[in-house]
């Protein structure tokens, strides 16, 4: 049991480029995220999926398109990348809707764009 | 307008000590719920506690105890008999019933003395 994997670890960018973060979870869980985490800031939500099908704007989605491949996956592309996305990216994912359930997330990808 | 807040970016505690982190909140939601993460600076979240707005009593998890004052909007995080490990950055997040969205304060960075 893996809980949420994301790929890659780390990944340098020229501006311009594009490149898709990919995360998975082997939890069964429904609902999945996104969320960027900044020096001083705490981690804003781009984009959430509460379950398989559909997709929505967080806080912070300019600059990002998401895709709920099926239920395990979901992923972040960035079409083409600006020195203000380096950053690092979490993906989450919670069983479902509920206000008691807790979000479980996996290592983070720390992005450079140069 | 922002929903949950961390007034303390930095605090220091001497091991074996007892340490509060605060967190406030703000929602008109009646259900809801709080969560503790943990970040050492290997980079990953880690949940530690969980409160219900409607749990009569205080949450604990082993050292970590969570001081919820439903009036106030305030889910203060407690550790006790602090540890070196116990150096890393706090994170208070909630949840409302309404919504499927995880809303994080800006963290604080705890550092345990010896």
């Amino acid at each position: 049991n893996a809980g949420v994997t994301q790929t890659p670890k780390f990944q340098v960018l020229k501006t311009g480029q594009s490149m898709t973060l990919q995360c998975a979870q082997d939890m069964n869980h429904n609902s999945m995220y996104w969320y960027r985490q900044d020096p001083g800031m705490g981690l804003r939500l781009i984009y959430y999926s509460a379950s398989e099908g559909t997709t929505d704007k967080g806080e912070v989605p300019n600059g990002y398109n998401v895709s709920r491949l099926n239920k395990r996956e979901f992923s972040l592309r960035l079409e083409s990348a600006a020195p203000s996305q380096t950053s690092v990216y979490f993906c989450a994912s919670s069983e479902d809707q509920r206000e008691d359930h807790e979000q479980y997330f996996g290592p983070g990808t720390r992005l450079t764009v140069t | 307008a922002q929903k949950i807040t961390q007034t303390q970016p930095g605090m220091f505690v001497q091991e074996k000590e007892a340490v509060t982190l605060d967190c406030t909140y703000d929602t008109s939601d009646p259900s809801y719920g709080l969560f503790w993460y943990k970040q050492p600076s290997s980079g990953e979240m880690i949940f530690l506690i969980y409160q219900g707005s409607y749990d009569q009593q205080n949450a604990t998890e082993g050292r970590y105890s969570l001081n919820f004052q439903k009036a106030r909007k305030s889910a203060n995080l407690v550790i006790s008999a602090s540890q070196l490990g116990d150096s890393a950055m706090y994170f208070c997040a909630t949840r409302w019933n309404t919504g499927n969205q995880f809303y994080f304060g800006t963290g604080t960075s705890l550092t345990v003395i010896p």
